[in-house]
């Protein structure tokens, strides 16, 4: 079965530069998560998307944005990175309405040196 | 907002026996509640939830209560083997049945679970 694909797996940028993440969803999942997860730490909630219109927030930094195109697939955007911005990203997907089962992608590495 | 406690923080059991892994959730609103098994380096991937219109489920292995009343829910792993080794996230969030909106999870600490050989 198709899952969540998360590009790309690994990234590294510098002090102040400029990261984008992309998520494509399971098909026909109408709903996008993005989360945050520090070394040894849970996964953190950052924002999700219904629809494409933002529909919760959560620990999201104002250096960062997301959003999510017609085609479903959502891309979160991190400006003036700073060192304590290293995690793994994770984008997740359900289908509203289904009473939010939540699937995972396997993440994205960000290391900002 | 919705505050999850995970517990214990480490769990260390021989193969062939249960292990249980337990958490409490603040917010009675919440009627949603999955759990992940993360390995290493890898995603948080779904093993059971439960919707709080229902006391218990399971899936061969694996089984998950949940006290609404006392706020808290459990997951029991029998006869372990060493790939159930990694760790467990239990989590809660406010599950939309008929669309129009997307609450997302909030997560507890996690257990690391060992299966001793």
């Amino acid at each position: 079965a198709a899952g969540v694909i998360q590009s790309p797996r690994h990234l590294i940028k510098e002090k102040r530069e400029t990261a984008t993440l992309k998520c494509y969803p399971i098909p026909r999942h109408d709903t996008v998560y993005w989360y945050q997860q520090g070394p040894g730490q849970d996964p953190q909630f950052l924002i999700s998307f219904y629809e494409k219109m933002q529909s919760d927030k959560g620990s999201i930094p104002d250096r960062f944005s997301a959003q999510q195109f017609s085609d479903y697939h959502s891309e979160l955007n991190m400006s003036s990175l700073e060192l304590g911005d290293s995690a793994l990203y994770f984008c997740a997907s359900s289908l509203e309405g289904g009473g939010n089962t939540i699937y995972f992608g396997e993440g994205s590495w960000l290391t900002v040196v | 907002g919705e505050n999850v406690e995970q517990h214990p923080s480490t769990l260390s059991v021989q193969e062939g026996d249960s292990a249980v892994i337990k958490c409490t959730y603040s917010d009675s609103a919440s009627n949603y509640f999955p759990w992940y098994k993360q390995e290493l380096g890898k995603g948080p991937q779904l093993i059971i939830d439960i919707r709080s219109n229902v006391g218990e489920k399971k899936d061969q292995r694996i089984a998950v209560t949940l006290n609404k009343t006392a706020k808290h829910f459990s997951l029991h792993i029998t006869e372990t083997q060493p790939e159930d080794s990694a760790v467990y996230f239990c989590a809660a969030s406010i599950a939309m049945y008929s669309g129009g909106g997307a609450d997302g999870l909030t997560f507890g600490k996690g257990t690391h679970l060992i299966i001793q050989p």
